[in-house]
């Protein structure tokens, strides 16, 4: 099974930051890469899938890349409501489909 | 609107079974793939169950594999998971989710783009 994980596990930054979150996968997953906000008490959303492309209404500040086995979450310019944990997941071949243990996001 | 709408969680004892469904409207359910995942009280997220559109192709987790079934009623929009043999870790959250595939460069990609709200799950004595 693929293996993700995220780094690093919790992250405080301000306000106005750039901010950049790593995925590494066990093995190559080419760009079949996901990454998910979740707040607290919250489902989960999709902001980016296959590694780089925005999902619908998702704010242009967020952006992915990588492709292989490492994969980046940048958000360019941090606003209040970005505070969250991020997931990435691999959606490589057929399940089992795993995610990576989260970053969560603080204010400083 | 694409709607996702959890229920059956509950309480139950290690050992018991329990039915989760997933009440789906605002799109043509019977043409979607769907999903269940779970997290556990202040942990991640696993994914747990796959099922295709037709019913036809199902997949698990080795942590439920032979203990869960997943089903769905396309004629009632509506998607399960049949938990026997439940066990203290498999106290979580359970989400449903509806997968999508987005075809170009010859590639498929496969995200979850609507999840429900959840239902809690709790086994315990």
């Amino acid at each position: 099974d693929i293996q993700m994980t995220q780094s690093p596990s919790s992250l405080s930054a301000s306000v106005g930051d750039r901010v950049t979150i790593t995925c590494r996968a066990s093995q190559s997953i080419s760009s079949y890469l996901n990454w998910y906000q979740q707040k607290p008490g919250k489902a989960p959303k999709l902001l980016i899938y296959a590694a780089s492309s925005l999902q619908s209404g998702v704010p242009s500040r967020f952006s992915g890349s990588g492709s292989g086995t490492d994969f980046t979450l940048t958000i360019s310019s941090l606003q209040p409501e970005d505070f969250a944990t991020y997931y990435c997941q691999q959606s490589y071949s057929t399940p089992p489909w795993s995610f990576g243990q989260g970053t969560k996001l603080e204010i400083k | 609107e694409v709607q996702l709408v959890e229920s059956g969680g509950g309480l139950v004892q290690p050992g018991g079974s329990l039915r989760l469904s997933c009440a789906a409207s605002g799109f043509t359910f019977s043409s979607y793939e769907m999903n269940w995942v779970r997290q556990a009280p202040g942990k991640g997220l696993e994914w747990v169950s796959y099922i295709s559109s037709s019913g036809s192709t199902i997949y698990y987790a080795d942590s439920v594999k032979g203990r869960f079934t997943i089903s769905r009623d396309n004629a009632k929009n509506s998607l399960y998971l049949q938990m026997n043999s439940l066990r203290a870790e498999d106290t979580a959250v359970y989400y449903c989710a509806r997968a999508v595939i987005n075809y170009y460069d010859s590639s498929g990609y496969y995200y979850f783009d609507y999840w429900g709200q959840g239902t809690l799950v709790t086994v315990s004595s």
